[in-house]
């Protein structure tokens, strides 16, 4: 069974630093791409960033281009975002999830909270 | 960037009636060398991460129920659920991903 379990996320202040992770378990994980989406409650959802299987293509989104690193220890079946210098306006919900064969987002974790607030 | 919007915002339906959400891109998402296009929809239920419906526009993924269904090509696109049941009751997102990715602002199915 497929598995993707979200960690890391809290409150910190305005221009903290923040590292989430994702466990990925039930597949060859480094074969897939994966990628991070964030959702503000309540709102919609907004792609973040996407990394493929080997760590060595990334793409960001505008937004957090420049502040955010995604990233992933293949041996650990783990993916990371870093997240630098963050704004209030950073405060989502964080999923990872995973890209299918047909290039959809077939798999989502649950998703960890982070709050940027003073 | 390619935008996505949807229409309506809200749907309120009965039990048992079709459901239609709309889908529209700001710039096509077929891509002429696969006649394929690169456009998904997802569900969201309350206090749950989206959920996969459909790829390549139509392409079902396995265990959605028959009742959804998806159509549409190069801008415009549509989900429809034949006959709404309770546990439709979501949050539905469509998602390009001709170009990076972009979701639409999502619409809210209600039980009327």
């Amino acid at each position: 069974e497929v598995q993707l379990v979200e960690s890391g996320g809290g409150l910190v202040p305005p221009g903290g630093s923040l590292r989430l992770s994702c466990a990925a378990s039930g597949f060859t994980f480094t074969t897939y791409w994966m990628h991070w989406v964030r959702q503000v409650p309540g709102k919609g959802l907004v792609w973040v960033s996407r990394l493929n299987g080997d760590g060595s293509a990334t793409r960001y989104a505008d937004s957090v281009k420049g502040r955010f690193t995604i990233s992933r220890d293949n041996a650990k079946n783990t993916l990371y975002l870093q997240m630098n210098s963050l704004r209030a306006e950073d405060t989502a919900v964080y999923y990872c999830a995973r890209e299918g064969g047909d290039q959809a987002l077939d798999f989502w974790g649950q998703g960890t909270l982070v709050t940027v607030s003073s | 960037d390619i935008v996505m919007t949807q229409s309506p915002d809200t749907l309120a339906v009965s039990l048992g009636e079709r459901a239609t959400i709309n889908c529209k891109s700001s710039q096509s998402v077929l891509y002429s060398s696969n006649n394929k296009n690169y456009l998904a929809w997802y569900q969201q239920r309350p206090g749950q991460p989206p959920k996969l419906l459909f790829y390549w526009a139509s392409t079902r993924e396995s265990g959605v129920p028959d009742r959804f269904s998806g159509s549409g090509s190069g801008t415009d696109f549509t989900l429809t659920i034949s006959s709404v049941q309770a546990e439709d009751v979501a949050v539905y997102y469509c998602q390009q991903y001709y170009s990076t990715r972009t979701f639409g602002q999502g619409t809210k199915v209600e039980i009327k």
